[in-house]
Formats: structure tokens, C-alpha cells, sequence
């Protein structure tokens, strides 16, 4: 199993310009999340999706939007890029274990830079 | 709403000693606790958690146990190593939330030979 995947690793974008990160899990994970992780702010939730077919709204939404194209793969996509928007992002899945408590497995992150 | 407030770091420690990162929460219901390990260049990984009050987790030798009355989540480690050297996330989950998690800004442990 690879776990959860993403692409790109790294990437520089100019103000203005448009792009989707690629999150995808091979865990049969029913749900996802898409994180940014600034310095001295931890992480924070963009959005999330509980299932297939569903997205809802984070901590930190504006600016971005998600699809959850199918069970395996959750994207996000920076409309305009600014410089605000330069972050390490992660994407996590998770199913629910027997115990009831969701935990969650990360993805390697994508350093993304806006100039 | 839901806050996790972590010791300021970094936090640099020599070989063999013992490691408190303290944890505190702010939370409107009954949450799970974890703490997650972030390696250099790499993603988050759950070192353990804790789901009700005086439940301990434990894993890799290190320890945290769920206080409600403290509303704390203090890791613990008897003697540290320099693998041990990475950042360290104490979060929270409520229930009915999807497990979305709320986290703490993270705490860069140093371990020096």
C-alpha cells in the first residue's frame, strides 16, 4: 500500500495563477482532509469530506476549492493564487475504526510558494 | 470553539533525558486526544491518543494521559533519543465531527548526542 499520495511535492506559482493539488489514498478510507501548515500555527483544516460525494467547509476555506472526484481522490485547487496562500499542504484520510475514533494518515505535503 | 495550546519550543535536550512537551485544550464536548510526530520532510504520524479522562496511550516509549479535571495531555518520554529529534502536535477531535482535527501550533524537539 502507498498510503496517501500527493502531487506535486513542490511547486511556485506567480500571484494571479491558478492550480489543483492531487491528494489520493489506497486505504479504502471513506473520509478526507485537506490541511495547510504555516509557521507557529500548527495545522489547519480547509476542508474536509466525510464521503464520497460529500465536501464541507474547514477552519481556513477562502481561497480554495476542493472535489472529491471519486473514493480514492480528493483535490484542491487554488482559483487565484496569492502570496497569503503560501503554505505546506497536506492531504489525511481516515475510516473509522472499531474503537469509534477517527485517525488519520498523512500524505508527504506539497511546499507550495506564491511570489 | 475547540483550541489546543502547546508549550512554546523549540525545546533542546541532550541524549538519555526526560521529555515533557505540556498540552492543554479548550473544547465544548467530550474529545479524543492525540499526539501527532512530524519527521523532517515528512508527513504527520499519530504517535498515540487517548479517547476518555485517565486513559493512558502510550507508544515508542512515550506516554500522555487524558486529565479532565487539568484539561491537559502532557507527552512524556523517560529518556529520549536522537531519532526522537522532530516536531510534536497535540490535537483534538470531537465526536460527530468526521474526526476533523483542531491542533496546536507544534513543538520542535532537538536531541543533541
Amino acid at each position: 500500500n502507498a498510503g496517501v499520495t500527493q502531487t506535486p511535492k513542490f511547486q511556485v506559482l506567480k500571484t494571479g495563477q491558478s492550480m489543483t493539488l492531487q491528494c489520493a489514498q489506497d486505504m479504502n478510507h471513506n473520509s478526507m482532509y485537506w490541511y495547510r501548515q504555516d509557521p507557529g500555527m500548527g495545522l489547519r483544516l480547509i476542508y474536509y469530506s466525510a464521503s464520497e460525494g460529500t465536501t464541507d467547509k474547514g477552519e481556513v476555506p477562502n481561497g480554495y476549492n476542493v472535489s472529491r472526484l471519486n473514493k480514492r481522490e480528493f483535490s484542491l485547487r487554488l482559483e487565484s493564487a496569492a502570496p497569503s496562500q503560501t503554505s505546506v499542504y497536506f492531504c489525511a484520510s481516515s475510516v473509522v475504526p472499531t474503537s469509534g475514533v477517527y485517525e488519520q494518515y498523512f500524505g508527504p505535503g506539497t511546499r507550495l510558494t506564491v511570489t | 470553539g475547540n483550541s489546543v495550546t502547546q508549550m512554546e519550543g523549540p525545546v533542546t535536550l541532550s541524549e538519555e533525558a526526560f521529555l515533557t512537551i505540556n498540552c492543554t485544550y479548550t473544547a465544548t464536548g467530550y474529545p479524543s486526544l492525540f499526539w501527532y510526530v512530524q519527521y523532517p520532510g515528512e508527513g504527520l504520524q499519530l504517535l498515540l491518543k487517548a479517547t476518555k479522562a485517565d486513559d493512558k496511550g502510550s507508544n515508542k516509549g512515550f506516554e500522555a494521559t487524558y486529565r479532565k479535571e487539568t484539561t491537559s495531555f502532557h507527552l512524556e518520554k523517560g529518556s529520549v533519543q536522537v531519532s526522537d529529534s522532530a516536531v510534536y502536535f497535540c490535537a483534538l477531535s470531537e465526536g460527530g465531527s468526521y474526526g476533523k482535527l483542531t491542533f496546536g501550533q507544534g513543538t520542535i524537539l532537538t536531541v543533541h548526542p
